[in-house]
C-alpha cells in the first residue's frame, strides 16, 4: 500500500538555526511528493514538488527539500529558521496506484522558538 | 487573484439539518477536491472531481454528496449531518490532477 509518514508530531527549533521535517514515503514505482505548510487559521500552502531531475528541491519562503531514493525520503529543510516559519507542515505523495490521488501525513507542527 | 473560495468559514448546525457547503474557484480548473481535517488524522480525501461532470470518491465518502455542474463550483452536501462530520473542511483546486493544489481557506463545521 503507498503510504507517506511524518514520524514527529512536533518540531523545535531556535530561530536562525538550520531546520528539518522529515518526511518518509512508501510507493510503487517513481515517486512524486510534495509539501504543504498551513498556518493557523488558514488554508494550505504549496510549498514545492520533487517528480524528476534534481534531488534538492526549491521552494517557496526559503525552504527546500531533499529526494533521497535509497532512504525513501523527502525531508524538508531551512538554513535559517524564522519565528514566522512556525505553522503545521504536510508532507504528501502521489498514489502510484491511482495517479489521480494524493496522500497525506499527518502532519508535523513546527514551533520556533524567539 | 487566483483563489478558491469556500463558504461559509464557520458553521454550527444540529444532527439531520441539510447542508451545503460551497467552493469556487476561478482559475478554470479541471481538478478539485474536498479534504476534511481532523486531529491526528491529517487530511483525508473525501470526494474528488477530475472534470465537469465526472465526480469520485476519496478515501471517506460516506455521508456525504458533490456535484460539478460547471467547472467552478464543487459544493459539498450533507443530507443528514452526525456529530462525527463535526470538522475542518478544505477544498482544493488544481490544473489537471492532484498537483500543486491551491486550497481554500477552510469550513469549519460542529454539527450538535
Amino acid at each position: 500500500a503507498q503510504s507517506v509518514a511524518q514520524p514527529e508530531d512536533q518540531v523545535n527549533v531556535a530561530e536562525g538555526n538550520p531546520l528539518t521535517v522529515k518526511c518518509t514515503y512508501s510507493v510503487s514505482g517513481n515517486p512524486y511528493l510534495f509539501w504543504y505548510v498551513q498556518y493557523p487559521n488558514r488554508g494550505l500552502q504549496f510549498l514545492l514538488k520533487y517528480i524528476t531531475g534534481d534531488n534538492l528541491v526549491k521552494g517557496s519562503y526559503g525552504f527546500e527539500a531533499e529526494f533521497n531514493k535509497s532512504q525513501t525520503s523527502f525531508h524538508l529543510k531551512k538554513p535559517s529558521a524564522l519565528v514566522s516559519d512556525s505553522a503545521l507542515y504536510f508532507c504528501a505523495v502521489r498514489d502510484n496506484g491511482r495517479d489521480d490521488k494524493i496522500i497525506f501525513g499527518k502532519g508535523t507542527r513546527l514551533h520556533i522558538l524567539p | 487573484e487566483a483563489q478558491v473560495t469556500q463558504n461559509p468559514r464557520y458553521l454550527i448546525t444540529v444532527t439531520g439539518k441539510k447542508l451545503t457547503v460551497t467552493c469556487s474557484q476561478n482559475m478554470n480548473h479541471e481538478y478539485m477536491s474536498w479534504y476534511r481535517q481532523d486531529p491526528g488524522l491529517g487530511l483525508r480525501q473525501i470526494y474528488y472531481s477530475m472534470n465537469v461532470e465526472v465526480t469520485d470518491k476519496g478515501d471517506v465518502p460516506e455521508g456525504y454528496k458533490v456535484s460539478r455542474k460547471e467547472k467552478r463550483n464543487f459544493p459539498l452536501i450533507l443530507e443528514s449531518p452526525s456529530p462525527n462530520q463535526t470538522s475542518l473542511y478544505f477544498c482544493a483546486s488544481s490544473l489537471s490532477g492532484p498537483y500543486g493544489y491551491t486550497f481554500g481557506s477552510g469550513t469549519r463545521l460542529t454539527v450538535v
